[in-house]
């Protein structure tokens, strides 16, 4: 069975640090672009950061360029998302997303995601 | 601001029909990528409903089917059920942005 289970999510200052991580199971994780996905309280889903198999390509949204950063430890089977300088407009639940490559990528399965909230 | 969009809303008695569209641009739908389905049941973690404009996981019931069209794409579902209460989103590729995928802005679906 699939599973990918988030962690690392909680309270941080603006302009601090935090380190997400989705540790997976189930599938051979080495083999799968992997994606970050977020969701702001009461508002729509938002892609952040995708990694590809073996970490050649990593894409991600303006708004965490510099930012944010995505890795992968394929020998742990875990995910990583680095989020430093973290603004008020962060706060969402950060959801881990492994994706199918496809004529157009999409999301077969889901973390149940990690609540991240930047406040002072 | 998701340049994928679909109503806030929509409401359906148990066993009607109801469909929820999502409308993009010549940069996304319309530039020939393919769309995905979303459900998201409150207080849990979106679960992919349809893929590739049309095809169903394994799991998911007939009633529920997807299509294509020019810069847009549907989502049906048959035989409303309580069960079926949930936000849903669609999702694709736009060409234009620096986001590399994108959602639409969500439905949520009453059953009244």
């Amino acid at each position: 069975e699939v599973q990918l289970v988030e962690s690392g999510g909680g309270l941080v200052k603006p302009g601090g640090s935090l380190r997400l991580s989705c540790a997976a199971s189930g599938f051979t994780f080495s083999s799968y672009s992997m994606n970050w996905v977020r969701q702001a309280p009461g508002k729509g889903l938002e892609w952040v950061l995708s990694i590809s198999s073996s970490s050649s390509y990593i894409y991600y949204i303006d708004s965490v360029k510099g930012r944010f950063t995505i890795s992968r430890d394929d020998a742990k089977n875990s995910l990583y998302l680095q989020m430093n300088s973290l603004r008020a407009e962060d706060t969402a639940v950060y959801y881990c997303a492994r994706a199918i490559a496809a004529r157009t990528h999409y999301f077969d399965y889901w973390g149940q995601g990690t609540l991240v909230t930047v406040s002072s | 601001q998701s340049v994928l969009t679909q109503p806030p809303s929509v409401s359906g008695a148990p066993g009607q029909r109801v469909t929820i569209s999502c409308t993009g641009s010549s940069s996304n739908i319309g530039a020939g990528y393919d769309v995905h389905w979303y459900q998201q049941l409150p207080g849990t973690a979106p679960k992919l409903l349809i893929y590739g404009n049309s095809n169903r996981p394994s799991g998911v019931p007939d009633r529920i089917s997807g299509s294509k069209s020019g810069t847009s794409a549907s989502l049906a579902i048959s035989g409303l059920q309580a069960e079926d209460e949930a936000d849903y989103y669609c999702q694709s590729y736009d060409s234009s942005l620096n986001g590399f995928y994108v959602f639409g802005t969500g439905t949520k679906v009453t059953v009244l």
